[in-house]
């Protein structure tokens, strides 16, 4: 499983592009980019994944360099509900489990 | 489908007691998750189910937790005698094989005291 880095902490200000860095130079040729986020005291919401190419859903958008090596995920209008801690990590899809770092704590300011 | 649906939401209990956490899965999911999370932590797998058979345990799930998926649709979590250091939020998550993304409950909080 890819070890992922990330910021602890970011902070945008509301209406802003918010652009959430992270590192998995150890990631396999297998293991898709995810991206969950964890609102206080609720349950992680998935948001976005992606294999090689870069990714967009109505939540985010999500850029791989081409080696790989580390991804951006970009909320493009952040709102405050956007407050959140956003997890990155590796996965093959046939793991069983989600390795689930310390992610970023991002507070989005009005 | 409402999504995932775990009860209860919060659980106080005194230490030495026991607990049990259901968890109501994504109807057609197969594959069922347990985690743990405790305060400024990200999720730490506990257990995972596809259908009735839960293939693979965290050497965190020590003796005195259990874990079962009767028919292969909902799951429990049983926790014995608690101590304290098992209070954490413990979150359920349901994915289709092959698929991709977990879908998470909002988790039940368990406080010993």
């Amino acid at each position: 499983d890819a070890k992922t880095t990330q910021p602890p902490s970011m902070d945008c200000a509301e209406g802003r592009a918010a652009n959430l860095p992270c590192n998995h130079s150890t990631i396999s040729g297998n293991e898709y980019v995810y991206w969950y986020r964890q609102i206080h005291s609720q349950g992680p919401q998935y948001i976005i994944h992606g294999l090689k190419n870069n990714e967009t859903n109505e939540m985010a958008s999500l850029i791989i360099t081409e080696d790989r090596k580390s991804s951006t995920l970009i909320l493009p209008h952040a709102t405050l509900r956007d407050t959140a801690v956003y997890y990155c990590m590796g996965y093959a899809g046939n793991n069983r489990k989600l390795i689930w770092g310390l992610g970023t704590s991002l507070a989005v300011n009005p | 489908d409402t999504g995932v649906s775990q009860d209860p939401r919060h659980k106080i209990t005194k230490r030495g007691q026991n607990v049990t956490f259901r968890c109501d899965p994504i109807s057609e999911h197969n594959r069922l998750y347990w985690y743990r999370q405790t305060l400024g932590q990200g999720p730490e797998f506990l257990t995972y189910f596809q259908n009735e058979a839960q293939l693979e345990k965290s050497r965190l799930l020590s003796d005195r937790f259990s874990a079962e998926r009767p028919k292969g649709s909902f799951s429990t979590l049983e926790i014995q005698r608690t101590e304290q250091g098992d209070s954490a939020m413990y979150l359920c998550a349901s994915s289709l094989s092959g698929g991709h993304g977990y879908t998470f409950g909002s988790g039940t909080r368990l406080t010993v005291v």
